[in-house]
């Protein structure tokens, strides 16, 4: 259990769909995070939400969405992605942005698949 | 620039070797933090250790203990005694204190052998 839970586990996807993955934290932190993981590439913060508000975006295309309408819940809302956005999503949480109380707690992730 | 090198992109140790986990990082801030965090086979990443800039003091956890050392931006993670459930991606972070940015190396494969 590890506190920040995301769903789906897996996703498959035509390149013309609409998705959204879900990002839940049971741990009351004010602070969450979408990665990107790709094979062989470094993870890639995506973006960073705090007291609800998106402090970061990390010039991440249009066709991710995110949204966070608490503090407890976190989204990515994909449209019309390409065969490289193909990539495992994670989801972490920290108590806060920042400093000592930027530990970050993470979910198992969302394998992507785009055809 | 802000960025992490983790030169060592596989490693294999029999059981009960010992190994160390190398990494760089580089930063314009004064103020920083540090992070080791361990990905198993099942994906999520476990947190095992913060460190800020200003604490040089080397830090031991049971058979974990890292290395920070400013003067070669290095803050590099050793395993004694390795265990088969020590084989995992490891990832070194680096944290700025300014803004929300979080800078992650390419991850170590370790495959401990039995």
């Amino acid at each position: 259990e590890t506190g920040v839970t995301q769903t789906p586990r897996h996703l498959v996807m035509g390149m013309t769909n609409k998705k959204s993955l879900k990002c839940e934290q049971h741990l009351g932190h004010n602070a969450m995070y979408w990665y990107k993981q790709s094979a062989k590439k470094p993870l890639e913060l995506m973006f960073v939400y705090n007291f609800k508000e998106q402090t970061e975006n990390n010039s991440v295309p249009s066709r991710f969405s995110p949204e966070c309408p608490n503090s407890s819940h976190l989204f990515l809302h994909l449209h019309t992605l390409q065969p490289e956005d193909s990539a495992l999503y994670l989801c972490a949480s920290s108590q806060d942005t920042g400093g000592p109380y930027s530990n970050q707690h993470f979910g198992d992730g969302t394998r992507l698949s785009i055809l | 620039a802000q960025k992490v090198t983790q030169a060592q992109t596989e490693i294999s140790v029999v059981e009960k070797e010992d190994v160390t986990l190398d990494c760089v990082y580089e930063t314009r801030d004064t103020t920083y933090y540090l992070f080791w965090y361990k990905q198993p086979p099942s994906g999520e990443l476990v947190f095992l250790i913060r460190r800020n800039s200003f604490d040089e003091q080397n830090e031991i956890s049971g058979r974990y203990s890292w290395n920070f050392q400013k003067s070669t931006s290095s803050f590099n993670f050793t395993i004694t005694a390795s265990q088969v459930v020590d084989s995992a991606v490891y990832f070194c972070a680096l944290s700025p204190n300014t803004g929300n940015q979080f800078y992650f190396g390419t991850g170590t494969s370790l495959t401990v052998i039995p």
